[in-house]
């Protein structure tokens, strides 16, 4: 069964940094794409990174230069490291691929 | 980045009619590989995303045939044909032919 669990998220005061985990358990995160997508409280959804299988990496205009994706392949897990956290990063993280999503784990970004 | 622009933004239907959803993109998700990078999610209160239609037309596995997609280029679609009440949630077209990938503001889908 495939399983994807997020982690290591919480509360954080703005300016601040936190790594978020995920998972993976059924399939191999370097066999293809991983994604990370927010979701602000009561607002749609945001898509944050990709990491392909070959290693290439891209971000939202909004992230872009304070997140990093990477992964870890023997530990069969992907994550989103968060620097320079701001109120607007506030919001569920997914991780997921294509059919594949987790159940989220929420950032707040407030002092 | 491409915009992805979806009308309307909620929709009330009575449970065995049909409702569409429109999604419309700023540029062409043909790709030069022919497949059109077009996908369909729902977000069901409380509950993560999941996959409907891929690639514009394709239902994911489990998908009721009650749904279905189409489109091209920059227009697309998502209809179901006769609502259950089980279909309530939010509805999300995505692209991903670009390095960027980017969702539609949502449709919010509800029983009369």
């Amino acid at each position: 069964e495939v399983q994807l669990v997020e982690s290591g998220g919480g509360l954080v005061q703005p300016g601040g940094s936190l790594r978020l985990s995920c998972a993976a358990s059924g399939f191999t995160v370097s066999s293809n794409y991983m994604s990370w997508v927010r979701q602000a409280p009561g607002k749609g959804l945001e898509w944050v990174s990709v990491i392909y299988s070959g290693g290439s990496t891209y971000y939202a205009d909004s992230v872009k230069g304070r997140f990093t994706i990477s992964r870890h392949n023997s530990k069969n897990t992907l994550y989103l490291q968060m620097n320079s956290l701001r109120a607007e990063d506030t919001a569920v993280y997914y991780c997921a691929r294509g059919q594949w999503w987790g159940q989220g784990t929420l950032v707040t970004v407030s002092s | 980045d491409i915009v992805m622009t979806q009308t309307p933004l909620s929709l009330s239907v009575t449970p065995g009619q049909p409702a569409s959803i429109s999604c419309k993109s700023s540029q062409s998700l043909l790709h030069s590989d022919g497949k059109t990078y077009l996908y369909w999610y729902l977000q069901k209160p409380g509950q993560s995303p999941q996959l409907l239609i891929y690639e514009v037309s394709n239902r994911f596995s489990g998908v009721p045939d009650r749904f279905s997609g189409s489109g091209s280029g920059t227009d697309f679609t998502l209809k179901i044909s006769r609502v259950e009440a089980e279909d309530v949630g939010v509805y999300y077209c995505m692209q991903s032919i670009q390095l960027t990938w980017t969702f539609g503001q949502g449709t919010k889908v509800e029983i009369k």
